[in-house]
């Protein structure tokens, strides 16, 4: 069964006060990692697609990543803006078309 | 950028009613989903569509019930609510593609069953 763990739970940083959040999973053939955020009462927003180990991609002061094991979401100088719940989620190269599976999502909270 | 709408975005009634929720997206996307997120927890598919006249259940077991007679719109309807079914329901669309995890999703409908 393809799993999805997110670490840590909450985070909160300083303005400016660069980190990452963690994305580990589980998966029978890897076709695609996917990193959304939400904010409060609102739908996710697609951020980025990550095909395949070794792979980056950016956005601002976003930076994800990839491993045969986990992705990573750098956040470099982040601002108050940035605080979101942020998902991740993976789709498996053995399942249908429609079927991701994601982690609960990483709280981030930055303080001016 | 996207355009799926929701309504209700919120919606508070009492058990044994049934509800609708709408949705509608102006992209012309044939792929169109239903999840249900609880505080805290995982996104879960509980319905999903490959086009008109295509529904099929996803992975949690939901006792709604969804139509998809135009592209652009995907109701989803509970007969008879309990407060078991009390959580957010998001709807997403996406492209015919053969990676479909860049989904745009609606702001939600947020139901509470008393």
């Amino acid at each position: 069964e393809d799993q999805v763990t997110q670490s840590p739970e909450a985070l909160r940083l300083q303005e400016g006060e660069s980190s990452s959040l963690n994305c580990s999973y589980t998966v029978s053939g890897l076709r695609g990692l996917f990193w959304y955020r939400q904010d409060p009462g609102k739908g996710p927003e697609f951020l980025f697609t990550l095909y395949s180990a070794g792979e980056e991609k950016e956005k601002e002061r976003l930076k994800a990543t990839l491993t045969k094991k986990e992705s990573f979401l750098h956040i470099t100088a982040p601002k108050p803006e940035d605080s979101a719940t942020y998902l991740c989620a993976v789709q498996a190269g053995r399942s249908s078309n429609y079927k991701l599976t994601f982690g609960k999502g990483t709280l981030l909270t930055v303080n001016p | 950028e996207a355009d799926i709408y929701q309504t209700p975005r919120y919606l508070v009634i009492g058990t044994g009613k049934k509800i609708t929720l709408e949705c509608s997206q102006t992209m012309g996307h044939d792929k169109m989903y239903w999840y249900q997120q609880d505080p805290g927890m995982e996104l879960h598919l509980i319905h999903y569509s490959y086009g008109v006249n295509s529904t099929e259940k996803g992975d949690l077991s939901s006792e709604s019930t969804v139509s998809r007679i135009r592209t652009e719109h995907f109701p989803l309807t509970l007969e008879s609510a309990r407060p078991s079914h009390t959580s957010q329901y998001l709807c997403a669309s996406s492209e015919w593609t053969g990676l479909t995890g860049e989904l745009f999703f609606g702001e939600g409908s947020r139901l509470t069953v008393l």
